[in-house]
């Protein structure tokens, strides 16, 4: 079966703190992604990777940073915490290409204080 | 990609059916329809897409009018867990990396 798996379900962090989000999937697949879900905002795209090394910015990749060093692993980077970075953080997997179906994790909620 | 519209709620009782409707006048020629869903604490899960014939998997059926202006996803028989946010996006097949979510129907099974 699918999997997407973010290594923690709830962070607490405060306020200038470096936050490191991991995130693994086991389906070797190329892309994966990092998003933000806040209520009324739906969800926003902060970067992609398409392959080892490889990002892109997605919509909102300001006070964040990515590293893909393997495959199967893509980690979000908060390079210094702050109160309106608390949100929950979803990470996903797809296909090579643009048109394969993204399978999510069930995410990390980050409180920053 | 094109915009959808969706009831911001529906409810439905255990056992029947639940078809969630989705308006995507705009949709073009090459935009497929996807539908996500979201349970609760759980990150989006992909349920079934679609671009001009209705489609059936193993959780749902998707059926799309002849003109493609609208969508309808039917969980045939609906339980509990099948409580969660359905989002219908449309998108063209190489649009890019990212899905636009929107704030889809939330739909409440009740006993």
């Amino acid at each position: 079966d699918v999997k997407v798996t973010q290594s923690s379900r709830y962070l607490v962090k405060r306020t200038g703190e470096k936050v490191f989000l991991e995130c693994v999937q086991d389906m070797d697949h190329e892309n994966m992604f990092w998003y933000r879900q806040d209520p009324g905002l739906g969800l926003r795209l902060i970067y992609f990777s398409y392959d080892v090394k490889m990002k892109e910015k997605g919509d909102i990749p300001e006070g964040y940073s990515v590293s893909r060093e393997k495959k199967e692993r893509f980690s979000l980077i908060l390079e210094s915490a702050s109160t309106n970075q608390t949100s929950m953080y979803l990470c996903a997997s797809s296909l090579a290409g643009t048109g394969g179906n993204p399978y999510f994790g069930n995410g990390t909620r980050l409180t920053v204080t | 990609d094109a915009k959808t519209t969706q009831p911001t709620s529906m409810d439905c009782a255990e056992g029947r059916a639940a078809n969630l409707p989705c308006n995507h006048s705009t949709i073009s020629g090459n935009e497929y329809v996807y539908w996500y869903r979201q349970i609760h604490s759980q990150g989006p899960q992909y349920i079934i897409h679609g671009l001009k014939n209705n489609e059936t998997n193993e959780m749902a059926s998707l059926i799309i009018t002849e003109d493609r202006k609208s969508s309808t996803l039917i969980l045939p028989h609906a339980t509990l867990r099948d409580t969660a946010v359905y989002y219908c996006i449309v998108r063209p097949p190489n649009s890019g990396y990212a899905l636009n979510f929107g704030k889809g129907t939330s739909l409440l099974v009740t006993p």
